[in-house]
């Protein structure tokens, strides 16, 4: 079955300093992933998505993210955060069906001045 | 640009009271989902459809029905309501899930079994 780990729970970075949000995935096929963001009280945006073609995706907002294969790894990054960045961060793994999509438990970045 | 849209945005129900949160979307799309978040938890699929009439259960069906009798709408309905089932719900939609197509979200619907 499908799966999808968020190394971390909770992020803290300093505004201007890189972020990296880490997502492990188990899959016994080619999954889509995808990373949302939600913002306190709202819906969850869509950042980036990978759907086999290039490795390394770029996104909204200046983030982007690298499908690694051999490490069954899909980390978010971005070279500096802004205060607007803090929010809460799902990777995603589409189902095999390709019917639903399957969510991490979250990785919550806080961003100090 | 309405895209998916889920009323009501806020409700306290009693214990065994009976709800439906509505779902409608106007992007003509075949796929639509609800999912509920609990904190800590990420999203969980409750149902979903992938056109009118046709319908399947998700990872957390118990408590829950949904009906698509229609392209644009997909309701989910509580029948008797528990507090397990206090949660924040979200309705999607996609064309479909191959080569990626981008799911949307409505903005949520905060539910209080009380």
């Amino acid at each position: 079955a499908q799966s999808v780990t968020q190394l971390d729970s909770h992020v803290s970075v300093s505004e201007g300093t890189p972020v990296l949000l880490r997502c492990n995935y188990s899959s016994s096929y080619s999954p889509s992933l995808f990373w949302y963001v939600q913002h306190p009280n709202k819906g969850l945006q869509l950042l980036l998505k990978y759907t086999s073609a290039a490795t390394l995706v770029k996104g909204i907002n200046g983030f982007e993210a690298e499908f690694k294969k051999s490490e069954t790894s899909f980390h978010l990054t971005k070279p500096s955060a802004h205060m607007s960045d803090a929010a809460e961060y799902f990777c995603v793994v589409s189902n095999q069906a390709g019917t639903a999509l399957i969510f991490g438990k979250g990785t919550t970045l806080s961003v100090s001045s | 640009n309405a895209g998916v849209t889920q009323t009501p945005k806020f409700r306290i129900l009693k214990i065994g009271q009976s709800m439906t949160l509505q779902c409608t979307q106007d992007m003509n799309h075949n796929y639509m989902y609800w999912y509920r978040q609990d904190p800590g938890m990420g999203l969980k699929l409750i149902y979903y459809s992938v056109g009118a009439g046709i319908t399947d259960k998700g990872e957390v069906p118990n408590g829950y029905n949904v009906s698509r009798s229609t392209t644009e709408d997909f309701p989910l309905r509580l029948e008797l309501a528990a507090p397990s089932q206090t949660s924040v719900y979200f309705c999607a939609s996609s064309l479909s899930l191959d080569t990626g197509n981008t799911i949307y979200f409505g903005e949520g619907s905060w539910l209080t079994v009380v």
